[in-house]
Parts: structure tokens; C-alpha cells; sequence
């Protein structure tokens, strides 16, 4: 069965400074995604980024890049030049690509970007 | 193009009553997925419609119900609501409904509290 693990259940990081979010899954699809999203108190989850198991390269998207280590089933988000207004719920999830479609998430980490 | 939009976004019931849930996805896409939000159990998948047919369905008991209409909108019920059904209720809308990469666009959610 799918698993997502996100092992930091809290982070603070200095305004412009970069953070790295872990998350490591388990599967045994050879086919997946891997997504991150992002959830303001607000509690809408706002899609950040994808990587696909067999893209050779990680995945960016503006401030946001992805460190996929598909060997240590690991895929990383880090955050460039952290902003206040990043502070919030960050979720890794993963969707294999046979069988059932649903999103596994992870438990979560909480960010605070310190001024 | 406008994003996922839920309705209502705040509900408080008592136990015992039903609850109905609307969901209209982002224009275009045609699957939709429904997930609950806990602080205790996390995000888990409740069930995906796509072309107004289940697709997939979580490990929920068969109060937890929805459909989908010709319009791609959906709807979601739960009947005999119980005090641990006080959750926040997301809807995801994608384009389709196959392979890993699709990805799930999320609503601001409908946040459930039973009395």
C-alpha cells in the first residue's frame, strides 16, 4: 500500500532565506506522482508542484523546486527565498498510477516565516 | 477561468440530521473527488465520479454518499450524522480521470461541525 511520511511536523525559517520540506513515500507502482500542495489557515489546498516517477529532472515552479532521490524514495520541496505569506500547512501526496486514483497525503508541516 | 467552488462553506448540524455538500469543478474538467479533513485522521479520500460514475470509493461507511450530474457538478451526503463527522469536506476537480499525473485542483472546502 501507498504511504506518504513527513516527518517535521513544524519548521520556522528567516523571511529570504531557503527551507526544505521532507517527505518520503512507499510504493511499489513503478508509475506514480508526486504532488505538493499548500494549505493557508484559510483551508483551501493550493497546488504547488509535480513530479512524475519517471521524469528525468525535478521539477520547478517559480520559488518552488522539487529535490525527486527516487532511489531513496525521497521528494523534497524546497522553497527559495521564503516570504511571509508562506507561512502555512504544506502536504505531500502521492497517486499511483493503476489502481485506485485517490491522493495519499502526508501528515503535514506547519511553516513559519519569521520577519 | 474560475476555480473549484463548494457551497456551502460553513455547516453546523446535530446528530442525527443529514447534510448534503455541492461541488461545482473548475470548467472542463469531469472528475471530481471528494476527500475529509481531520486533525486526528488527516486528509483521506472518500470517493472520485467521473462521466456522473464512481469511480473509486474510500473506507467510509455507507452513510458518507454522493453523485455526479451530466454538468460534471457533484454533490455529496451524509445521513445520521454522528459527532465525529464534524470535519472539513474537500472537493478536487480534474481533468480526467486516468494516469498519475493528472492533477486535482482543490475548493476552499466546506467545513462540517455536528452538534
Amino acid at each position: 500500500a501507498q504511504k506518504i511520511t513527513q516527518t517535521q511536523p513544524g519548521m520556522f525559517v528567516q523571511e529570504k532565506e531557503a527551507v526544505t520540506l521532507d517527505c518520503t513515500y512507499d510504493t511499489s507502482d513503478p508509475s506514480y506522482g508526486l504532488f505538493w500542495y499548500k494549505q493557508p489557515s484559510s483551508g483551501e489546498m493550493i497546488f504547488l508542484i509535480y513530479q512524475g516517477s519517471y521524469d528525468q529532472q525535478n521539477a520547478t515552479e517559480g520559488r518552488y523546486s522539487l529535490n525527486f532521490q527516487k532511489a531513496r524514495k525521497s521528494a523534497n520541496l524546497v522553497i527559495s527565498a521564503s516570504q511571509l505569506g508562506d507561512s502555512a500547512m504544506y502536504f505531500c501526496a502521492m497517486r499511483e498510477n493503476t489502481g485506485r486514483r485517490a491522493l495519499t497525503f502526508g501528515s503535514g508541516t506547519r511553516l513559519q516565516v519569521q520577519p | 477561468k474560475a476555480g473549484v467552488t463548494q457551497t456551502p462553506r460553513y455547516l453546523i448540524k446535530t446528530r442525527g440530521q443529514q447534510v448534503t455538500l455541492s461541488c461545482s469543478p473548475i470548467s472542463g474538467h469531469r472528475s471530481v473527488s471528494w476527500y475529509q479533513q481531520t486533525p486526528g485522521q488527516g486528509l483521506q479520500f472518500l470517493f472520485e465520479y467521473f462521466s456522473e460514475t464512481q469511480r473509486n470509493k474510500g473506507n467510509f461507511p455507507g452513510r458518507f454518499s454522493g453523485r455526479q450530474f451530466s454538468n460534471s457538478r457533484s454533490e455529496m451526503n451524509v445521513s445520521t450524522l454522528e459527532l465525529g463527522d464534524s470535519a472539513l469536506y474537500l472537493c478536487a476537480s480534474s481533468l480526467v480521470s486516468q494516469g498519475a499525473q493528472d492533477t486535482q485542483y482543490f475548493g476552499p472546502g466546506t467545513r462540517l461541525t455536528v452538534l
